[in-house]
């Protein structure tokens, strides 16, 4: 099992509808979650980071569920700019370490 | 501006000859990396660095050097670089004790790389 498996898409989704990305991750000590954001051609940027109660930032909810190892993105009311890839990543460090994981990304084309 | 910088931006070069990539942040962060992204395969770690004099193997370090005498550059070196290091690069960047902040990474760029 990858150590971070994402649906590499693309999904194809028409503005205003609602997407939903899953993650799975197969360190169960895994301790930190987060999904980046990539534009074509550009650098990774910090989306949000995931908690194990969930969070939420304006159209945007993330959710944790160890039980199972799996993350997921929610994107509500899906705009034109929310089309890029999207890179779900995982910390599983041990002390004194720098063990930090990206899965491959999942794409995202918001039609208008 | 806080950022991390890379340079250079692309480079076209051959099979053989030396080449260093740099990469400097502003931060003051502790913790520095080099990914590679290639298609189908997404970035993964070649080296990273906690701490100055302090670097370690990331997934795929074959191939590759990094040296961290200050701690704001960590330059990647390709001593005999070959066509499959043909590549895009990034160099990132993070404060550990940063509080709920600590795990996010700030990456340059990106330096597009390839060996002919």
């Amino acid at each position: 099992r990858k150590e971070v498996e994402q649906d590499p898409g693309p999904f194809n989704v028409p503005e205003g509808a609602t997407v939903a990305f899953n993650c799975t991750y197969s360190n169960s000590a895994s301790q930190s979650f987060f999904w980046y954001r990539q534009d074509c051609r550009k650098e990774p940027k910090l989306l949000m980071s995931v908690y194990s109660s969930g969070n939420e930032d304006g159209r945007f909810t993330a959710q944790l569920n160890r039980a199972s190892q799996y993350i997921s993105l929610l994107i509500r009311d899906s705009k034109l700019s929310d089309s890029a890839t999207y890179l779900c990543v995982v910390n599983s460090s041990p002390v004194g370490d720098d063990k930090i994981i990206f899965g491959k990304g999942t794409r995202l084309h918001i039609l208008p | 501006e806080a950022q991390v910088t890379q340079n250079p931006r692309y480079l076209i070069t051959v099979t053989g000859k030396k080449l260093t990539v740099t990469c400097s942040q502003n931060m003051n962060h502790e913790y520095m990396s080099w990914y590679r992204q290639d298609p189908g395969l997404g970035l993964r770690q070649i080296y990273y660095s906690m701490n100055v004099e302090v670097t370690d193997k990331g997934d795929v370090p074959e191939g590759y050097k990094v040296s961290r005498k200050e701690k704001r550059n960590f330059p990647l070196i390709l001593e005999s670089p070959s066509p499959n290091q043909t590549s895009l690069y990034f160099c990132a960047s993070r404060d550990p004790s940063a509080g709920s902040s600590y795990n996010e990474q700030f990456f340059g760029p990106g330096t597009r790389l390839t060996v002919l």
